[in-house]
């Protein structure tokens, strides 16, 4: 079965820096997607960013990039020059196939200091 | 604006006294989703509609039932809430199948058991 870790439960960030969230997944399927979705508090769940597997290219969106490392089973998110509405919980989330059923990694919440 | 609307937000109900959760979409979706999202948990898929086509997850427990009368409304009966059912639960649409399709999520209704 298919997992996403996220083994950083909480990370805090400066405005105007840059942080780093890391993920981790496990799966024997070849082709599948990774996904970053950003939830604020009390607030709807947004795609932040999305990485096809089969290309090599990392995704970028503005100022948020991923660092995708399949053979590591890895899947980073960048967040440049942060600011104060970057403040959310952050999901790392995996589909494999055509069912488009997402499984999420248990989140990492942002805090963004002034 | 196009948009995916979950009422009540916030839902509380008697131990054993059934509950229904609404989803409505404006986005004309052919895929309707619920997630149940624990508190510091992931969320977690509990069935989804693709059309009328119905598909539960193995492991969705038989307290839970869902309901698409049409297109734009889906809705989550809990029959007999018990405390572990405690929860946000997400309500999320897609264009189709397929991991391409991007997922867009409403606010979430959180259900508490007293």
């Amino acid at each position: 079965a298919q997992t996403v870790t996220q083994s950083q439960p909480e990370m805090s960030v400066q405005e105007a820096e840059t942080v780093t969230l890391s993920c981790t997944y496990d799966t024997s399927e070849s082709d599948y997607y990774l996904f970053w979705y950003k939830q604020p508090p009390s607030r709807q769940m947004i795609l932040v960013i999305r990485q096809e597997a089969y290309k090599q290219q990392n995704a970028t969106e503005n100022r948020f990039s991923v660092n995708f490392q399949k053979a590591a089973k890895s899947f980073s998110l960048k967040i440049s020059d942060s600011q104060l509405g970057d403040a959310a919980m952050y999901f790392c989330a995996y589909d494999g196939g055509a069912t488009n059923k997402l499984i999420f990694g248990t989140g990492t919440l942002l805090a963004v200091q002034p | 604006d196009a948009m995916v609307i979950q009422n009540p937000r916030y839902q509380v109900t008697q131990f054993g006294k059934p509950v229904t959760l609404s989803c409505s979409q404006t986005l004309n979706h052919n895929v309707m989703y619920w997630y149940q999202q624990k508190s510091s948990q992931a969320p977690k898929l509990l069935f989804h509609y693709y059309d009328k086509d119905f598909n539960n997850e193995a492991d969705t427990p038989d307290n839970f039932q869902s309901r698409r009368p049409n297109t734009s409304f889906c809705f989550l009966d809990i029959r007999s809430p018990g405390l572990g059912d405690a929860a946000m639960y997400l309500c999320a649409t897609s264009r189709g199948k397929g991991s391409y399709n991007e997922q867009f999520f409403g606010p979430g209704t959180r259900l508490t058991v007293l």
